[in-house]
């Protein structure tokens, strides 16, 4: 069974550097194919993706975020960690970690941890 | 940059189909994955790769894409199935979701 957990600060104040991690259980981060990427999900907003590492350490940021975005795997712990700097309120919401296939140059997330809710402001 | 437009809300009578749609610039060349989020729930994946369903996934979702839009479709749309879906697809290996749509049963 597969399961992932955020962990985190739940109040960071504007222009500090968020660190999150993810700690997950049933599969192995050295499988050909799996990767862990990184959601969130502005309160009553869209889902919008953020990042995601795969087995061969192959990283991949959405564009927009790129800039503030670093994902880092740790297998032997079975964590991932993303950071992403200068935060701002428009930032707030839950932050999810999720299981991905990566299969004929698609990646999907097929499990989802509970996601945390991390809030930015003064 | 890539973007799916899904439609805000869809509305559905128990027992009849839903159909919700997402559409983005020649998607039918792109493989969709459809999420099922509910209210204060995490997102879960109900439709891989055009039409491929999970395990535990019930009969009643089905995908399908042709063209520039990809649609989820709920047969016999059960009071259960109320809830926000989300498309996604993959553009210059990088990831998109639509913008949701909310899916009530009347």
């Amino acid at each position: 069974q597969i399961t992932l957990k955020e962990s985190g600060p739940t109040l960071v104040k504007p222009t500090q550097t968020l660190t999150l991690t993810c700690t997950f259980s049933g599969f192995s981060l050295s499988t050909g194919g799996v990767g862990v990427g990184w959601i969130r999900q502005p309160p009553g907003k869209a889902l919008e993706w953020l990042a995601l590492i795969r087995w061969n350490d192959d990283h991949r940021y959405s564009p927009s975020l790129k800039s503030r975005l670093t994902i880092t795997k740790d297998t032997s712990k079975k964590e991932v960690v993303l950071t992403m700097t200068n935060m701002d309120p428009v930032d707030t919401g839950t932050y999810y970690c999720a299981h991905s296939w990566y299969s004929s140059s698609l990646d999907w997330f097929d499990s989802w941890g509970q996601g945390t809710l991390v809030t930015v402001s003064s | 940059s890539y973007e799916l437009t899904q439609p805000p809300s869809v509305s559905v009578f128990p027992g009849q189909t839903a159909s919700i749609t997402c559409s983005g610039d020649n998607l039918g060349n792109k493989y969709a994955f459809w999420y099922q989020q509910k209210p204060g729930q995490s997102p879960v994946l109900v439709i891989y790769q055009h039409s491929k369903r999970p395990s535990g996934i019930p009969e009643r979702f089905s995908g399908s894409n042709s063209g520039n839009t990809a649609t989820l479709t709920i047969s016999g749309t059960q009071a259960m199935d109320e809830a926000d879906y989300y498309c996604q697809t993959l553009d210059n290996s990088a990831v998109v979701f639509g913008g949701g749509t909310k899916l009530t049963v009347l």
